[in-house]
């Protein structure tokens, strides 16, 4: 069964650091492009991050030069690591991605950590 | 930077009537858009990709269509489980980077 389960979510202050994984099992990591999207509690999803196979990466302006998705094969395992928290970064986070055929969308989800950034 | 734009944002309806959800992109997308559904506490879950293709296990209720900048998802018979957030999705040929659009609630009349 192909699955996503994220941890490392939890209560930072701002200015902070966390790393967040996504443990991947049915499927390898390294061969999809596999993406981080969050959603601030009671708004809208926004798109965060991607890797594609090849190991190109591309964020949103929101986080540009603060987070970095990387992947560890070994481990089969999606990260972000997020630096330099801000308020506005307070979102449940998802990794995500497009199984079989599909470039550009996300078919499979994980069910999301909790990150809240708050003195 | 393309911006999603949905309308309207909430869609008060019964079960049982036809419900249409418009995605509208600043420039064209060409077919690379998706539709999501998202209930309270729940994941997103893909509905339709590449504009009007259905996700696996998806219901034929749902259909989407459109190309370039305008784009319908049609939900033809309301069920109980469908009212929802559902937003649209694309992604852009370069940079390979994703955008969503704000989402159109569907609740209960």
């Amino acid at each position: 069964e192909v699955q996503l389960v994220e941890s490392g979510g939890g209560l930072i202050q701002p200015g902070g650091s966390l790393r967040l994984s996504c443990a991947a099992s049915g499927f390898t990591v390294s061969s999809n492009y596999m993406s981080w999207v969050r959603q601030a509690p009671g708004k809208g999803l926004e798109w965060v991050s991607v890797i594609y196979s090849g190991g190109s990466t591309y964020y949103a302006d929101s986080v540009k030069g603060r987070f970095t998705i990387s992947r560890d094969n070994s481990k089969n395992t999606l990260y972000l690591q997020m630096n330099s928290l801000r308020a506005e970064d307070t979102a449940v986070y998802y990794c995500a991605f497009g199984s079989g055929t599909l470039d550009d969308a996300f078919d499979i989800w994980g069910q999301g950590t909790m990150v809240t950034v708050s003195s | 930077e393309i911006v999603l734009t949905q309308s309207p944002a909430t869609l008060s309806l019964s079960p049982g009537e036809r419900a249409t959800l418009s995605c509208r992109a600043s420039q064209s997308v060409s077919s690379y858009l998706a539709w999501y559904q998202q209930k309270p506490g729940q994941a997103p879950r893909l509905l339709i990709y590449d504009a009007s293709n259905r996700a696996t296990g998806i219901p034929a209720r749902f259909s989407g269509s459109g190309s370039g900048t305008d784009f319908t998802l049609t939900i033809s018979s309301l069920e109980p489980e469908d009212f929802a957030v559902y937003y649209c999705q694309q992604r852009s040929n370069w940079p390979p980077t994703f955008t969503f659009g704000p989402g159109t609630k569907v609740d209960i009349k």
